[in-house]
């Protein structure tokens, strides 16, 4: 399964942006950069994905370094419903997610 | 808004008995999936299915596990004898075709099975 690597915690005050960073520096030229999130007692979510350009939707943001080795989620203004554990996925084999132990988003009041 | 739908919520077991969970995938997807996730512990792959087979396992998926879409709506995994270690959050997910450019996988809320 190809490598991503990300914080293991983060916080964020309420109301301010947030970037959760990522790095996969063996990603392949075909590979997308996906990212869920898992809300506590829930099932993972689709938040973003991309390629190469950067990426937005209602929900956050995708910006990918050029040379694609490393990728940021923006949340453009965190609420406390955002707090959950962020994975940032490379695109496998076949249609298989491999999610890593990923980055838990705490937001504070 | 199409959701996945999972049973049971909740499930206990007695060691060595049989399990089956289900699961209504979205109505026009095609790729149906069983992920597990153990207390505490990663999301981790079961198994992939599509057109009425299995497409991709895991190493996690073993003899013990089975899976089955038996009237074209349900997607059903089943543990043949299950074991202690088998207690875990079960999410069944779906997706429609062309997966690297939805990037979107539907998951449902779950199936939480302990084993006594």
């Amino acid at each position: 399964d190809a490598k991503t690597t990300q914080p293991n915690s983060m916080e964020s005050n309420e109301e301010e942006p947030v970037h959760l960073p990522c790095n996969h520096s063996t990603i392949s030229g075909t590979d997308y950069i996906h990212w869920y999130r898992q809300l506590p007692s829930q099932g993972p979510e689709y938040v973003i994905h991309g390629l190469t350009s950067n990426v937005n939707n209602r929900m956050a943001s995708l910006a990918i370094a050029e040379d694609r080795k490393s990728s940021t989620l923006i949340l453009h203004r965190a609420t406390l419903r955002d707090a959950a554990v962020y994975y940032c996925i490379l695109n496998p084999t076949g249609n298989q997610f491999y999610f890593g132990t990923g980055t838990s988003l705490t937001v504070i009041p | 808004e199409p959701e996945v739908t999972q049973t049971p919520s909740h499930q206990v077991t007695q060691m060595g008995q049989e399990v089956i969970l289900r699961c209504v995938p979205i109505s026009n997807h095609l790729y149906f999936y069983w992920y597990r996730q153990i207390l505490g512990q990663k999301v981790e792959f079961l198994v992939s299915f599509y057109n009425n087979e299995i497409s991709e396992k895991s190493e996690i998926f073993d003899d013990q596990f089975s899976v089955e879409r038996p009237d074209g709506s349900n997607f059903t995994l089943k543990i043949r004898s299950t074991k202690l270690e088998d207690s875990a959050m079960y999410f069944c997910a779906s997706s429609p075709p062309g997966l690297k450019n939805t990037g979107e996988l539907f998951f449902g809320e779950g199936s939480r099975l302990t084993v006594l």
